[in-house]
């Protein structure tokens, strides 16, 4: 069975800093999707990223970006120019091509500082 | 596009009533619903899978007699949580998927379940 890990219950960042938010994830499938979403506290849950196993090149949305390691199963989050608005739950998230579920890490709560 | 809704947003409900949840498709036709639940502070659990249609299916552990899915509809599937209790008071996540349950998915903002 698939996994998901994100060692990072909270993380702190400055305004303006850059941050890295990891997950770790286990899967014995080749192909597959991985994605970060954001749950602020309305508690929607917003796409932040995605990235298709498949794909070497890492993922890249305006702010946001991703280090992709598919050897080591590793998928972290990069936030640069960190805004308060941006402060927010994080989570990793896992998605087999063959299994339409999707497997969510535990979360990460960042914390945005003025 | 690709815009999800719930209602309600919140409910409260005494215990041993029923409560229904509504997770619609407002712009696009949903062959494939989901439900998750998601307790304070933790993660999203997915509960079932429901196909327009068809009978859904329910993720291990989860009473199908107690949480009754129907996805009437390509734009509706409802969540009904039969005889509350407070127990079952939590926050509710509805998604849905376009084209089959492969693709991505797109979330409602949620139902926040009371029961006294």
């Amino acid at each position: 069975a698939q996994t998901v890990t994100q060692s990072q219950p909270e993380m702190s960042v400055q305004e303006a800093e850059t941050v890295t938010l990891s997950c770790t994830y286990d899967t014995s499938e080749s192909d597959y999707y991985l994605f970060w979403y954001k749950q602020p506290p309305s508690r929607q849950m917003i796409l932040v990223i995605r990235q298709e196993a498949y794909k070497q090149q890492n993922a890249t949305e305006n702010r946001f970006s991703v280090n992709f390691q598919k050897a080591a199963k590793s998928f972290s989050l990069k936030i640069s120019d960190s805004q308060l608005g941006d402060a927010a739950m994080y989570f990793c998230a896992y998605r087999s091509a063959i299994s339409y579920k999707y497997i969510f890490g535990t979360g990460t709560r960042l914390k945005v500082l003025a | 596009g690709a815009v999800v809704s719930q209602h309600p947003s919140r409910v409260i409900c005494k215990s041993g009533t029923s409560v229904k949840i509504e997770c619609r498709s407002l712009d696009f036709q949903a062959t494939t619903m989901f439900w998750y639940r998601q307790f304070p502070k933790q993660s999203l659990m997915l509960m079932a899978t429901s196909n327009e249609g068809s009978k859904a299916t329910y993720e291990q552990g989860v009473e199908k007699d107690k949480f009754l899915i129907n996805h009437a509809s390509l734009t509706l599937s409802t969540l009904t949580v039969t005889s509350a209790h407070p127990e079952d008071s939590s926050f509710y996540i509805c998604s849905a998927s376009r084209f089959g349950p492969n693709n991505e998915q797109f979330f409602g903002p949620g139902t926040r379940l009371t029961v006294l």
